[in-house]
């Protein structure tokens, strides 16, 4: 499977923009880039995804490097609702998730 | 909108009792999927039934077993409970649509399972 590295941690100040980077070197062509974030005690929820060109939705975009071996989800306004373990994972055909490290987000008042 | 939803949100079990936990899946939906997630860890991947059969397996123990019935609900059985099954477990939901990469998965709220 196709490996994801991301940060451990970030922090961020609320009503701030928040990027969040994905290094993604050993993508296959056919791989999805997924974000999904889990907030605490709660299950994870789906974020976006992509394969080749950038994308926005209600929630947030997601920047995808020319090369595809690295990705960037953008949150336009950090809120204290947005202090979660993002996920990014990446998916073949498959419909399975491999959740693996993530970045866990602190959003300060 | 309907979510999924599991039952039961909490159980408590003794060592080498079993347990079977509910998952039903969004409306029209057709894909199921069962993680594990234990304290401080990230949920792993245990198995996935797609219109009723096993579509994909994951790290399960030979003493779990799951099943897809006909109004595509899931139960997740577990035997000889262990110390070390103690978490939570996530039900997700998809509409596969041939299986397609891009399918956005749903969970649930998850069962907490706590074995004594």
């Amino acid at each position: 499977d196709a490996k994801t590295t991301q940060p451990n941690s970030m922090e961020s100040n609320e009503e701030e923009p928040v990027h969040l980077p994905c290094n993604h070197s050993t993508i296959s062509g056919t791989d999805y880039i997924h974000w999904y974030r889990q907030l605490p005690s709660q299950g994870p929820e789906y974020v976006i995804h992509g394969l080749t060109s950038n994308v926005n939705n209600r929630m947030a975009s997601l920047a995808i490097a020319e090369d595809r071996k690295s990705s960037t989800l953008i949150l336009h306004r950090a809120t204290l609702r947005d202090a979660a373990v993002y996920y990014c994972i990446l998916m073949y055909a498959g419909i399975m998730l491999t959740f693996g490290g993530g970045t866990r987000l602190m959003v300060k008042p | 909108a309907a979510g999924v939803i599991q039952s039961p949100r909490h159980l408590i079990k003794e060592k080498r009792e079993t347990a079977t936990l509910k998952c039903y899946p969004i409306p029209r939906h057709d894909t199921v999927y069962w993680y594990q997630q234990g304290p401080g860890q990230d949920p792993q991947f245990l198995i996935s039934f797609y219109e009723k059969m096993q579509s994909d397996k994951g790290s399960i123990p030979d003493r779990f077993s799951a099943q897809q019935f006909s109004d595509y609900h899931s139960e997740l059985n577990m035997s000889s409970l262990e110390l070390g099954d103690s978490a939570l477990y996530f039900c997700a939901s998809s509409l596969a649509q041939g299986l397609r990469a891009g399918n956005e998965q749903f969970f649930g709220p998850g069962t907490r399972l706590t074995v004594l």
